[in-house]
């Protein structure tokens, strides 16, 4: 089946430490995208492809690094940098023949600094 | 700019009919979605409207006014399963979605 998946789904880190999070799909879409969730906020942009080796920065991409090196794959690191890094993160791609800007979601990642 | 807006929670009664509005102002508009995420899921597609007008999906309709920068989500016969944040976001002139920040609906029997 197709489908966009996110790896892991809970994970807590050290302050001070990297952590990079898993975003995968075999939809054959083009453009693959980060959110942040906060309780009480909408869906926050952190980076955004549409090509492969090209990615642009969201709305609160910094402490926040990706890669696209290849059409399926789209991991994002959250780097120590991040001064408030404990949120749920929502990978999704979008694409396809019937294009009508739908955005297809992982099932997520928890990240909780102790 | 970037603008939206939608009530922060709403309650409801199994069986009847709630409306969860959405109102946005933006320079640039090429569609807006409504869209069901449960508590520590992933958000779910449930409409998308482009055109002025009402979109029927079973239970669920979504109408859209482009003049007025409105838009709802209608959910008739409601059953416990609708508890959920109803979120909605429209397509700016980039093509990029702007999320308002959801609304936590509550269903009681």
């Amino acid at each position: 089946d197709g489908g966009i998946t996110q790896s892991p789904k809970y994970l807590f880190r050290k302050e001070g430490q990297n952590v990079t999070l898993s975003c995968e799909q075999n939809l054959n879409h083009d453009a693959m995208y980060w959110y942040r969730q906060d309780p009480g906020q909408g869906l926050r942009l952190i980076y955004y492809s549409q090509i492969v080796n090209d990615f642009q920065k969201g709305d609160i991409a910094e402490g926040y690094s990706v890669s696209r090196e290849k059409k399926e794959s789209f991991p994002l690191t959250v780097t120590s940098a991040q001064k408030n890094p404990t949120a749920f993160y929502l990978c999704a791609s979008q694409g396809g023949l019937t294009n009508t800007g739908e955005l297809f979601f992982g099932e997520g990642s928890r990240l909780t600094v102790l | 700019g970037q603008n939206i807006d939608q009530p922060t929670e709403m309650t409801a009664t199994e069986g009847a009919i709630v409306q969860i509005n959405c109102t946005y102002q933006t320079s640039g508009f090429n569609g807006l979605f409504w869209y069901q995420q449960h508590a520590g899921e992933a958000p779910t597609f449930l409409s998308y409207n482009v055109l002025d007008g009402l979109e029927e999906k079973g239970r669920f309709s979504s109408f859209l006014s482009r003049s007025k920068g409105y838009s709802y989500l209608l959910l008739k016969e409601l059953q416990m399963k609708d508890s959920a944040s109803y979120l909605c976001a429209y397509l700016d002139s980039n093509y990029q979605l702007i999320w308002g920040a959801g609304t936590k609906l509550i269903i009681k029997p």
